[in-house]
C-alpha cells in the first residue's frame, strides 16, 4: 500500500531529553512537511523541504531539526531547546504535478509526552 | 501572512441533518484543501478546491477565490461524519506552505 507511516504512535520523554520522530512515505513525492498540533488547534508548519538534502524553517522551527538525506524520509529531532514539546506531530508529503499539484497527504501522527 | 477564520467552531447535529461549513481567507490562494479529522488524529483529504466545486458523495466544496471564501456542504450527516473539520491554504507564491484554521468540530448524534 502507498502511504506515509510515522513511527511511534505514542512517545514517552523525560525533559532535557532529545527525541527523534521517524516519518516515511512511497508515494514518490518530492515534498515533505512537518505538523505540530496543540489540543483544539490547527496544525502549525514546522519544517518542510521540496527535495533531497534541502529544506526551510515554517512557522515555529525552533527547538526543532530536520534533515532529508533520502526522498522517502524526514525524520524530525524535537531537541531540550523546545520549551513546550508535548503536543501532536504530523507529517505530510505532496509532489507537483497534473491533477491536485502539491495536495498534501498526511500520516497518522505521533503523539509526543513530555514529563 | 495569511489569515483564515473557519466556522461555525462547534456544530451539534442530529444524524440525516444537512450542514454548511465556512472558510473565510485574507488573501489569494494556489491552494485550497479541506480535511476531516478522525477520533484518533487521522487527517483525511476531502477536497482540493483552490476553485470551482467538486462533489463526493454526500459532501461537495465550493471555493469563490475572487470573494475569498470556501464552503464545505455535508448533506444526510452520519456518526460517521463526527470530527473536526479543517479549511487550508496555500498563498503568496508558495504552493508549499499550508496555513490551517482552527477547524469546525462536528457532532452528529443518532
Amino acid at each position: 500500500d502507498g502511504g506515509i507511516t510515522q513511527s511511534p504512535k505514542y512517545l514517552f520523554r523525560k525533559e532535557g531529553q532529545n527525541v527523534t520522530l521517524s516519518c516515511e512515505q512511497n508515494l514518490n513525492h518530492d515534498a515533505m512537511y512537518w505538523y505540530r498540533q496543540d489540543p483544539g488547534q490547527g496544525l502549525r508548519l514546522i519544517y518542510y523541504s521540496q527535495i533531497v538534502n534541502d529544506f526551510q524553517k515554517g512557522d515555529i522551527a525552533e527547538g526543532y531539526s530536520v534533515s532529508r538525506e533520502k526522498k522517502e524520509s524526514f525524520p524530525l529531532t524535537v531537541t531540550s531547546a523546545q520549551k513546550n514539546p508535548t503536543a501532536f506531530y504530523l507529517c505530510a508529503s505532496s509532489t507537483p504535478g497534473q491533477g491536485s499539484p502539491y495536495e498534501q497527504y498526511f500520516g497518522p501522527g505521533t503523539r509526543l509526552t513530555v514529563t | 501572512g495569511i489569515q483564515v477564520e473557519q466556522s461555525p467552531p462547534d456544530l451539534i447535529l442530529q444524524e440525516g441533518a444537512n450542514s454548511t461549513l465556512r472558510c473565510n481567507f485574507s488573501d489569494s490562494v494556489n491552494n485550497l484543501q479541506w480535511f476531516h479529522q478522525n477520533p484518533w488524529g487521522q487527517l483525511i483529504n476531502l477536497f482540493y478546491i483552490p476553485s470551482g466545486t467538486k462533489q463526493n458523495g454526500r459532501l461537495s466544496a465550493t471555493t469563490v477565490a475572487t470573494e475569498r471564501y470556501s464552503l464545505l456542504y455535508i448533506s444526510s450527516s452520519q456518526t460517521t461524519d463526527s470530527g473536526v473539520y479543517f479549511c487550508a491554504v496555500a498563498s503568496g507564491g508558495s504552493n508549499y506552505k499550508l496555513t490551517f484554521g482552527k477547524g469546525t468540530l462536528l457532532t452528529v448524534n443518532p
